[in-house]
C-alpha cells in the first residue's frame, strides 16, 4: 500500500483567502484523486488528477476555484482560492490501489477552517 | 443514480458488546462494495472488500460483511468490539471504477 502525507494538517484562513494543500506520495502512481469531507456528509470527489494533462473536475466543482497541479507521479496540490466559510472541510488526498476491485489510499487529510 | 445509505450516524455500544452497522446501495449495475475506517485524525483506511465470490468478507481485526444481493446491503459486524475500534466507519461502492460514492459515515463510539 502507499504512504500518503498531507501538508498542512490543518489550517485557519481569513475569507477571500487561497489555501494551496500539497499531497506526496512514496511512489509513482499515474492517478491521483482530491476529495472533500464537509461535517456530517459523505466524501466527494472534486477532481481526478493525472500526470502529464489537465485535472478532470466533477460536477459542481470548477478549476478557478480548485486548481490542481499534478507536476510528477509522486506529488500534486490542490488549492482553495477565494474562500468563504462553506469552504470549510477536510481535504482529502488519495491515490489509485490497483485495478482489481480499483481501491484507494488516503491521505490524512487537511482540516480547514475559514473565518 | 447510485447512492449509499448509513442510516446510522451515531452507534455507542459497550466494549466486548456485538455491533452492527448498516449500509445499504442502491444501484441498477453489478458493484464492487467497501468499508473504509477513519480513526481519528487520520485518512481513511480499507477495512474489507466485496468483489465477487463468497458473499462473506473478512478483515483482519475481527469485522466481517455481508454482501445480500436481494436487500442491496452490505452491514458490517463485529461479535465484539474494543476501545481501538473507536472510529468513523464509511461503506463505499464503485462500479469497477475509481469513482466511488461514499455514504454519510457512522461513527462508533465503544464505552468502557
Amino acid at each position: 500500500s502507499a504512504v500518503i502525507s498531507q501538508k498542512p494538517s490543518r489550517d485557519i484562513c481569513q475569507r477571500g483567502t487561497s489555501l494551496t494543500i500539497q499531497c506526496q506520495v512514496d511512489s509513482q502512481v499515474t492517478m491521483m484523486f482530491w476529495y472533500r469531507q464537509q461535517p456530517g456528509q459523505s466524501l466527494t470527489l472534486i477532481a481526478t488528477a493525472n500526470q502529464g494533462s489537465e485535472a478532470t473536475y466533477e460536477s459542481g466543482f470548477v478549476i478557478d476555484k480548485f486548481p490542481i497541479s499534478r507536476p510528477n507521479l509522486t506529488f500534486s496540490t490542490l488549492t482553495v482560492s477565494n474562500m468563504s466559510p462553506e469552504d470549510s472541510s477536510i481535504y482529502l488526498c488519495s491515490v489509485e490501489g490497483g485495478t482489481v476491485g480499483y481501491e484507494q489510499y488516503f491521505g490524512p487529510g487537511t482540516r480547514l477552517t475559514v473565518t | 443514480a447510485q447512492s449509499v445509505t448509513q442510516l446510522d450516524s451515531q452507534v455507542p455500544v459497550f466494549e466486548e458488546a456485538p455491533v452492527e452497522l448498516r449500509c445499504n446501495y442502491s444501484s441498477s449495475v453489478s458493484v464492487y462494495l467497501f468499508w473504509y475506517v477513519q480513526y481519528p485524525n487520520q485518512g481513511l483506511q480499507l477495512l474489507l472488500k466485496y468483489l465477487s465470490g463468497s458473499t462473506l468478507v473478512e478483515s483482519i481485526n475481527g469485522f466481517e460483511a455481508e454482501f445480500n444481493k436481494s436487500q442491496t446491503s452490505f452491514h458490517l459486524r463485529k461479535p465484539s468490539v474494543h476501545i481501538s475500534d473507536t472510529a468513523e466507519y464509511f461503506c463505499a461502492v464503485n462500479r469497477g471504477t475509481y469513482k466511488y460514492i461514499f455514504g454519510t459515515g457512522t461513527r462508533l463510539k465503544v464505552l468502557a
